[in-house]
Order: structure tokens, then C-alpha cells, then sequence
């Protein structure tokens, strides 16, 4: 079983919905990221959260909020997506946010945007 | 920049049979190395790591061993089964980098009985 609980595990919305995914870990972890995953390629970095504060933000559109309530939580708010935006949604952490601590990943949202 | 570059798949074998999956990569530092595993419906879990050079990351069978002279960190396993097929990540982590992962394209093995 993974440590990184995300929820829910499949989402689907209109573009004009409002909706969140969650993501929780109770490792202690002081580092937490959002990633997407397109079918049969590898994850990109979306934002990247250390010590509750945002540190790396790829770029990602204003569509796409985060917001990290406490060193335990992760959300990513979603408002007027476009259909490109269906992917697996991935949630990590990893214990101190630096290059040789690993990642933990959860299982992901899959999300379908109609 | 870093770049992480593993052997094109799918990569189709026989149970017990000997598997290496290439990986290569360009970073600017020292960067950490990891293999990833994603199975069907699942997010990716960490199979092994090494954090500088010449070490030898191992779990469940399959080790790498962190190749600084040839920029390399093959993934290794001298019996492959059925449970093992899944996709294999390939990636690298910088020290001061909050541990951004930069990810090689992935490659899909599939294990026949």
C-alpha cells in the first residue's frame, strides 16, 4: 500500500466545473509535488511545495491552483480545464526536498475533462 | 540542462530470462540516480537509488550500479517473472534542486510465462 493517499482516484468534469484533488502523507515528509502524467510518457514536474512554502512552479497555467494547508496536505484546485488537461495526476513527497531523498508517489487521480 | 536517456522499448522477454535496460544521462553537478516502476492503474514506486558514484542500488532482485566514468546507471535483474512486467522510469535528481526529477521516457517490459 502506497503512503501517499490522493483523492479521488478518478475525476470527471466539464470545463466549466470547479474541482479539487487532495493528496495526504503522514511520513513526516517536508517536501510535497504535483506532477502530471500523459498516457505512455513519464511525469513532468507541475509545482513543488518545501516546508509548506512554494518553491517551484513549472510554468504551469492559472487553471491549475495549489495550496498546501499544512506539511501533511497538498491540494490542487481546478477551474475551467481544457480537454488536454485529462491526465493521471500524481502527488509526491519526499522527506526533505533534497536531490537524494526519493520520491514518494501516490497512485494519482485520473482525470477526464469533457 | 540534465537529461536522462534509457533504451526504446517495449522490451518483451520469457520468464527467468536476464534483463538490462540502458540508461544514460548528461547533468550538469553530481546528481542523485533512481529506477522508478509504475505497474498498470498505479503511481510510480521507487525501486532503487545511488547517491554517488560507484555505488550499487539493489531491491527485490534488480540492481544498478552508478557509473560516473560513463555517465550510466543500468538497470540490471538475472531473472525476470511474470510480476516484474511494468514500466521503468530512469531518472536524476541534483542536490540543490528540492528534488526535481528529471525522467528518462520510460520503458515497458513485458514478461511472458
Amino acid at each position: 500500500d502506497t503512503e501517499v493517499t490522493q483523492t479521488p482516484k478518478h475525476l470527471v468534469m466539464g470545463m466549466t466545473n470547479k474541482k479539487s484533488l487532495k493528496c495526504e502523507q503522514h511520513m513526516g515528509h517536508r517536501a510535497m509535488y504535483w506532477y502530471k502524467q500523459k498516457a505512455k510518457k513519464p511525469p513532468e514536474l507541475m509545482f513543488v511545495y518545501s516546508y509548506e512554502k512554494l518553491s517551484i512552479n513549472e510554468s504551469v497555467p492559472s487553471r491549475f491552483s495549489p495550496e498546501c494547508p499544512n506539511s501533511s496536505l497538498l491540494n490542487l484546485h481546478l477551474h475551467a480545464l481544457q480537454p488536454e488537461d485529462s491526465a493521471l495526476y500524481l502527488c509526491a513527497s519526499s522527506r526533505t526536498g533534497t536531490g537524494n531523498s526519493p520520491l514518494h508517489f501516490g497512485n494519482g487521480t485520473r482525470l477526464t475533462v469533457t | 540542462g540534465n537529461s536522462v536517456t534509457q533504451m526504446e522499448g517495449p522490451v518483451t522477454l520469457s520468464e527467468e530470462a536476464f534483463l538490462t535496460i540502458n540508461c544514460t544521462y548528461t547533468a550538469t553537478g553530481y546528481p542523485s540516480l533512481f529506477w522508478y516502476v509504475q505497474y498498470p492503474g498505479e503511481g510510480l514506486q521507487l525501486l532503487l537509488k545511488a547517491t554517488k558514484a560507484d555505488d550499487k542500488g539493489s531491491n527485490k532482485g534488480f540492481e544498478a550500479t552508478y557509473r560516473k566514468e560513463t555517465t550510466s546507471f543500468h538497470l540490471e535483474k538475472g531473472s525476470v517473472q511474470v510480476s516484474d512486467s511494468a514500466v521503468y522510469f530512469c531518472a536524476l535528481s541534483e542536490g540543490t534542486s528540492y528534488g526535481k526529477l528529471t525522467f528518462g521516457q520510460g520503458t515497458i517490459l513485458t514478461v511472458h510465462p
